[in-house]
């Protein structure tokens, strides 16, 4: 069952350029994770931020997350080709024991 | 660092046969899943395990089995083969239980074609 939704499907920008990703998902969440999957690689977590949290920061990472929309976004600030990757959001129901699910990602090209 | 090792990166096998995917992490850590990933739907759980000898049916587990004998190693097990078994198969491992408090950390997958 998909949880969370990133949007766009696809994301097409130069470097140097910023680039926003949005999850939304369904029901109420203890945290929301990010992660990035390389092309024909597993994927690498990036950054999570708990309910309680509205903000975080890693390097060029910005995460906000708004629990009364149940949205996120990642932002990828001065991006750089090396970017080039796709991005899913990740999240665990708030009810019971339960597994992270999986959005479909947005994939994101940059341009040198 | 965290090392979550798949014996193969690429396996060809035939409609029928038998196989086993083997994911391997060196962390001690209580839970291994098994996702497949394929365009258009995403990652969808098969399997997974919070301790030795114990395992969860995912969203998936159809077709799959799994096997958890040490804390170290999870093997998926495709007790006959089917071409729409053909993807890309992913392990993971977290420390504790997964409530979103833990990230997972993947191996770099076994791409597997079912001719």
């Amino acid at each position: 069952s998909q949880q969370g939704e990133e949007d766009p499907q696809a994301l097409s920008i130069q470097e140097g350029e910023n680039a926003t990703m949005n999850c939304s998902y369904k029901t109420s969440i203890n945290n929301l994770q990010w992660y990035r999957q390389n092309s024909g690689r597993g994927l690498v977590h990036l950054i999570l931020i708990r309910s309680n949290e509205r903000e975080k920061h890693s390097g060029r990472l910005r995460v906000t997350l708004d629990t009364s929309k149940k949205s996120s976004s990642l932002l990828i600030t001065a991006s750089r080709a090396a970017d080039t990757a796709s991005y899913f959001c990740a999240t665990v129901p708030n009810s019971g024991y339960s597994t992270l699910t999986f959005g479909k990602g947005t994939m994101l090209l940059v341009s040198p | 660092d965290v090392k979550v090792t798949q014996s193969s990166r690429y396996l060809v096998k035939r409609t029928g046969e038998k196989v086993f995917l083997e994911c391997v992490q060196d962390m001690d850590h209580e839970n291994m899943f098994w996702y497949r990933q394929d365009p258009g739907l995403g990652l969808r759980l098969i399997y997974f395990s919070y301790d030795v000898k114990m395992k969860e049916k995912g969203d998936i587990p159809e077709g799959y089995s799994v096997s958890r004998e040490k804390k170290e190693r999870f093997s998926l097990i495709l007790e006959s083969a089917s071409t729409n078994q053909t993807s890309m198969y992913l392990c993971a491992s977290s420390l504790g239980l997964a409530t979103g408090s833990s990230p997972l950390h993947f191996g770099n997958g076994t791409r597997l074609t079912v001719t």
